[in-house]
Formats: structure tokens, C-alpha cells, sequence
């Protein structure tokens, strides 16, 4: 199965802070990129999907940068409520939908 | 439209017993992904399925556990004999096809 990898973390950031992750994929006739965020045990939900030119939507923004083969989300003005884990998603062809292990990140007042 | 639909919520066995996990896709859905998540451990994929047929299994073990998704009606994953080590969170998710999946609520597997 085609890989993606993310740093687990966890990434501990002030509140009001910006953070960015990484997320990288091996499988580079992927096609569909999205970002899912999983709270404490509970089902993982789309953030947000991840567009050749990028998207923003409101403090959160995603890139896709084909040639490296990775896709970065950056949050800013960091909340108390953004912590959470932060899953990598990349689909393309027979392998369907390939999941990163998540970066968790703790946001600190 | 209903999201995607887990039963049961929380399931308890003794070990040795079986286990059947259900999972109805959304409507328009015929690519479905189960997962396990262990206490304080990411999602572990397990398989992908369309309709009557098994696409990727490789996170499956080989023995006691299988999954099916009928023409008509849920996805089923089945374990067998199940074992402490089974206890987690199983996620189930649907997709028209590899655009993004949408995850059911989890049912929560305990062995006693």
C-alpha cells in the first residue's frame, strides 16, 4: 500500500501562535489530497480538502507542492480548540484513500 | 442523507466469541474503508472494499479476522475467537470513490 507520512509530534504551541505541518506521499500519481481532524476519540472529520493551487479558508490554509510530493496545512492565530490530530489524506487510482498516522497537536494557553 | 451508520456503538465479548462489526455506507457510496484505532495509537488501516469485492486487505491479519461488502446491505467485519488484544475503536468510512470518505461514529470493541 502507497505510503504518507507525518511527525507524529506532538507540536505544543502557544495559543495565538502559528503552526504548520507536513505531510509527504509516496505515490506520485495521487490525485485527491485532503486534511481530516480527529478529536479524542472520536471519528475523523474533514478539515478541509487540498486544491493544486492551494486553499484557504479562514485561519487555515493548505498547499500542495507536486514536485516534493507533499502537502503542508498551516493554522494561525492558534485556538485552544484547534488541539487535536491532524490527519494527512492522499487518494488516487486502485489504492483508493491512503491515511497519514496524524501529527497531534496540543495548543497551550 | 444519512451519514455513514456503525452498529453497534459499543460491543462487549469474552474471548473466544465472535464479533460482527456492521458499517452502511452513505447512500451513493461504494468504496469503504474500515480502520482500528488502539488506546493512545493512530488509525491502523485494515481494508478497502467496493461492492462485492476486497481491494486491499494488507492491514488485515491473516487469521480470525474478514470483511465483506455485499451487493446489498452493510459492510460486515468479523472477527473470530476474539482476543484482549482486539479491544479498540473500529472506524468505518465510505466514499464515492477516492474523493474524501466520510467516517461513521466508531463502534467500540471490548473483550472481557
Amino acid at each position: 500500500r502507497k505510503e504518507v507520512e507525518q511527525d507524529p509530534g506532538p507540536f505544543n504551541v502557544p495559543e495565538g501562535a502559528t503552526v504548520a505541518f507536513n505531510c509527504t506521499y509516496s505515490n506520485s500519481a495521487s490525485q485527491s489530497f485532503f486534511w481530516y481532524r480527529q478529536d479524542c476519540r472520536k471519528e475523523p472529520k474533514l478539515l478541509m480538502s487540498v486544491y493544486s493551487s492551494g486553499n484557504e479558508d479562514g485561519r487555515f490554509t493548505a498547499q500542495l507542492n507536486r514536485a516534493s510530493q507533499y502537502i503542508s496545512l498551516l493554522i494561525r492565530d492558534s485556538k485552544l480548540s484547534d488541539s487535536a490530530t491532524y490527519l494527512c489524506v492522499v487518494g488516487g487510482g486502485a489504492d483508493g484513500l491512503t491515511f497519514g498516522k496524524g501529527t497531534h497537536l496540543i495548543i497551550q494557553p | 442523507n444519512a451519514g455513514v451508520m456503525q452498529n453497534p456503538r459499543h460491543l462487549v465479548r469474552r474471548r473466544g466469541q465472535e464479533a460482527r462489526l456492521r458499517c452502511s455506507p452513505m447512500k451513493g457510496h461504494s468504496h469503504v474503508y474500515w480502520y482500528r484505532q488502539l488506546p493512545e495509537e493512530g488509525l491502523k488501516f485494515m481494508v478497502y472494499l467496493q461492492k462485492e469485492n476486497i481491494i486491499d486487505e494488507s492491514g488485515m491479519p491473516k487469521e480470525r479476522f474478514s470483511a465483506e461488502f455485499p451487493k446489498e446491505g452493510p459492510s460486515i467485519l468479523r472477527i473470530q475467537q476474539v482476543v484482549r488484544g482486539d479491544s479498540a475503536a473500529y472506524f468505518c468510512a465510505s466514499s464515492p470513490r477516492d474523493t474524501e470518505a466520510f467516517f461513521g461514529q466508531g463502534t467500540r470493541l471490548t473483550v472481557v
